[in-house]
């Protein structure tokens, strides 16, 4: 089956550098790619919609110099956390939309720690 | 914003009962709806989904309901099992196209633990 691979699994970084999360497409094509975060006994909330090629549709209170997003290709999106404080730490999982509304696929997340 | 949430937080079944999770949306533009399992430190994974056009849909061990007239969506695990303890999320989306297709609001979450 599809399968969506976020790297890293677990990241800590210090306050005030900047993270990069990767989430690719293993076997399809991902011309549409979404951001979400998921804070302790949360639900997931919608942070972006990454689209190859252009820039990137943010949410509501979602500060788009803060977290950047890259879609380069049709198989990679990356997520910057930059100047990140401990009140960006949090899980950041992303999905693949590929043909279909059955073929969203999600990966299994990046743990964020900001120190 | 509209959102979707859930009546019940926490849900507690032995091994072997039946488990309905609910849940409420509130965007009527909405037309498909997923229900999706979370383990811990893992992302989402699919269960079942339904379309508007649908009130009903069977899988292997679930069901889920769609009541548009409440806006109501409940997922049934039948004969539920201690692997099945996971928080619960359902999702709405919409199946039109552009850059909303694919892009989901999820509920609140039911945390449900089966006991031996």
């Amino acid at each position: 089956g599809a399968v969506v691979s976020q790297h890293p699994s677990r990241v800590i970084c210090k306050s005030g550098t900047s993270v990069k999360i990767e989430c690719r497409s293993l076997d399809f094509q991902a011309t549409t790619m979404f951001w979400y975060r998921q804070f302790p006994k949360q639900s997931l909330m919608l942070m972006a919609t990454s689209n190859e090629g252009s820039k990137a549709t943010y949410e509501q209170g979602v500060e788009k110099d803060k977290f950047l997003i890259n879609h380069a290709s049709l198989t990679l999106s990356t997520l910057t956390v930059t100047s990140a404080h401990p009140e960006d730490s949090s899980f950041y999982i992303c999905s693949a939309r590929g043909t279909g509304l059955r073929g969203l696929h999600f990966g299994n997340g990046t743990r964020l720690t900001v120190t | 914003g509209e959102s979707v949430g859930l009546h019940l937080p926490t849900l507690s079944v032995q091994e072997g009962d039946n488990s309905i999770i609910n849940c409420a949306y509130s965007n009527s533009a909405s037309d498909y709806f997923i229900w999706y399992k979370q383990e811990s430190g893992k992302g989402p994974q699919f269960i079942i989904d339904i379309r508007s056009n649908m009130d009903k849909r069977q899988g292997q061990r679930v069901t889920v309901l769609l009541n548009k007239t409440v806006k109501h969506l409940s997922l049934q695990i039948a004969a539920t099992q201690p692997g099945d303890s996971a928080v619960y999320f359902c999702a709405e989306g919409w199946q039109g196209g552009g850059t909303s297709y694919g892009k989901l609001t999820f509920g609140q979450g039911t945390i449900l633990t089966v006991h031996p």
